[in-house]
């Protein structure tokens, strides 16, 4: 069964603190691994997706990677504005057009 | 340009009321589109999703319907909500880029601002 398993559930930084987001996975055949950033009470916005394990890709203060089990999402000295829900989420080969999501990571970074 | 609109924003509905949720696309046509629910302190869980006119596929069984009526019309219908039915419903769309990301087809997958339905 595909899963998605995002870790912690929840981070508390402090501004300036860097750190990283885990989303593991198991699908039978990866065909793209997508982050998003969801503020309270709005729709996912789009942040990143990765194709191929080795893969990386950077958007200001985050880098999001890519291995054959998991991805991490970076997050380079972090501003208040930061803080969010980031939510990892696969496509599978066999299991039609559908994203499969975890359940997220909240981060907090206070100033 | 491509846009998706969701409404309504939020709702409170009663035990046994029916419902009916609206998605809407623009600047597209043939879009594949799904409906997400998210409830709390859980992923969003695919419910429909639809390739077509008249085609929709259901992955979870539930008191729950959708349909769609138009190419870029998708509706999530109940015709006696349940408290268990309260949760973010979101709307999304496949959208296809053949930019600068090459040749693998990179599809993005862009949400509505979602409806919080809350049943009482």
């Amino acid at each position: 069964e595909d899963q998605v398993t995002q870790s912690p559930e929840a981070l508390r930084l402090q501004e300036g603190e860097s750190s990283s987001l885990n989303c593991s996975y198991t699908v039978s055949g990866l065909r793209g691994l997508f982050w998003y950033r969801q503020d309270p009470g709005k729709g996912p916005e789009f942040l990143f997706t990765l194709y191929s394990a080795g893969e990386e890709k950077e958007k200001e203060r985050l880098k999001a990677t890519l291995t054959k089990k998991e991805s991490f999402l970076h997050i380079t000295a972090p501003k208040p504005e930061d803080s969010a829900t980031y939510l990892c989420a696969v496509q599978d080969n066999q299991a039609g057009t559908a994203l499969i999501f975890g359940k997220g990571t909240t981060l907090s970074v206070s100033s | 340009s491509q846009t998706i609109h969701q409404w309504p924003a939020t709702l409170v509905q009663p035990v046994g009321s029916p419902l009916s949720l609206e998605c809407t696309v623009e600047g597209t046509s043939n879009p594949n589109l799904y409906w997400y629910r998210q409830a709390a302190g859980r992923g969003l869980q695919l419910l429909f999703y639809s390739i077509g006119i008249d085609q929709i596929s259901s992955e979870v069984p539930q008191n729950l319907s959708a349909s769609r009526p138009q190419d870029r019309q998708f509706i999530l219908s109940s015709k006696k909500l349940l408290l268990s039915d309260s949760g973010f419903y979101l709307c999304a769309w496949r959208t296809e880029s053949r930019d600068r990301e090459g040749p693998r087809a990179p599809w993005g997958y862009t949400f509505g601002s979602g409806t919080r339905l809350t049943v009482v």
